[in-house]
């Protein structure tokens, strides 16, 4: 089975600091691991994934993501937050072998980035 | 969002009435989902369909049907709508299983059942 949570409802920082949204999963085999992000009144957007190799991730708009196989981790990143990062963020696993073909999705943590 | 529509945007109705979403992609892309979000749960899968009339199951699917008879559209129904299913519901399109960028989603359609 694939499960992912997202521990924090809320993750506020300030802008120009460093932000992380915590992601952690659990499957059964090798995970396929994706960031969307929603602004508000729109649908998710996808943000980055990882399948195999490095274990940093790179990925649209200056984000990035850190795989961690040993603590079932795989947090967002962004060295420099900036107020218009404020939106939903949902992380998503993919259990491989065996798991279904379509991610199972966290349930969202909201970044409010303040000026 | 490009290339895939859902409508109506908001809808209310009112408990009992049959409702009916659509999703109208211009991509044809083969893989069509639908979701539903909600506060504290995040996004659920009900349906999702992997080809033209080839539908299967969500976790959340009890209470909900699809069609799919073209391409292009995947309509979702509710045959009895119930408070429980006020919520906001998303469409997404894949070309393949396993896309490069993940899946696009639509701008989604808020229901509020009364």
């Amino acid at each position: 089975a694939q499960s992912v949570a997202q521990p924090e409802d809320q993750v506020n920082v300030a802008e120009g600091n460093p932000l992380t949204v915590k992601c952690t999963y659990s499957v059964s085999g090798n995970p396929y691991l994706f960031w969307y992000v929603q602004y508000p009144n729109r649908g998710l957007q996808f943000l980055l994934k990882y399948i195999t190799g490095d274990n940093l991730v790179k990925g649209s708009y200056g984000f990035e993501a850190e795989f961690n196989k040993s603590q079932t981790s795989f947090h967002l990143k962004k060295p420099s937050a900036l107020v218009s990062d404020s939106a939903l963020y949902f992380c998503a696993v993919r259990d491989i072998p065996g798991g279904s073909y379509i991610p199972t999705f966290g349930r969202g943590t909201s970044l409010i980035v303040h000026p | 969002d490009a290339g895939i529509t859902q409508s109506p945007r908001h809808k209310v109705t009112e408990t009992g009435t049959p409702v009916t979403l659509r999703c109208h992609q211009t991509e044809n892309h083969r893989y069509m989902y639908w979701y539903r979000q909600d506060p504290g749960h995040g996004l659920r899968l009900i349906h999702y369909s992997y080809g033209v009339k080839d539908t299967d199951k969500g976790e959340v699917s009890d209470g909900y049907s699809v069609s799919r008879s073209k391409t292009e559209d995947f309509l979702l129904t509710l045959e009895s709508a119930t408070s429980s299913q006020t919520s906001v519901y998303f469409c997404a399109i894949s070309d393949i299983a396993e896309p490069l960028y993940g899946y696009t989603f639509g701008s989604g359609t808020r229901l509020t059942v009364v």
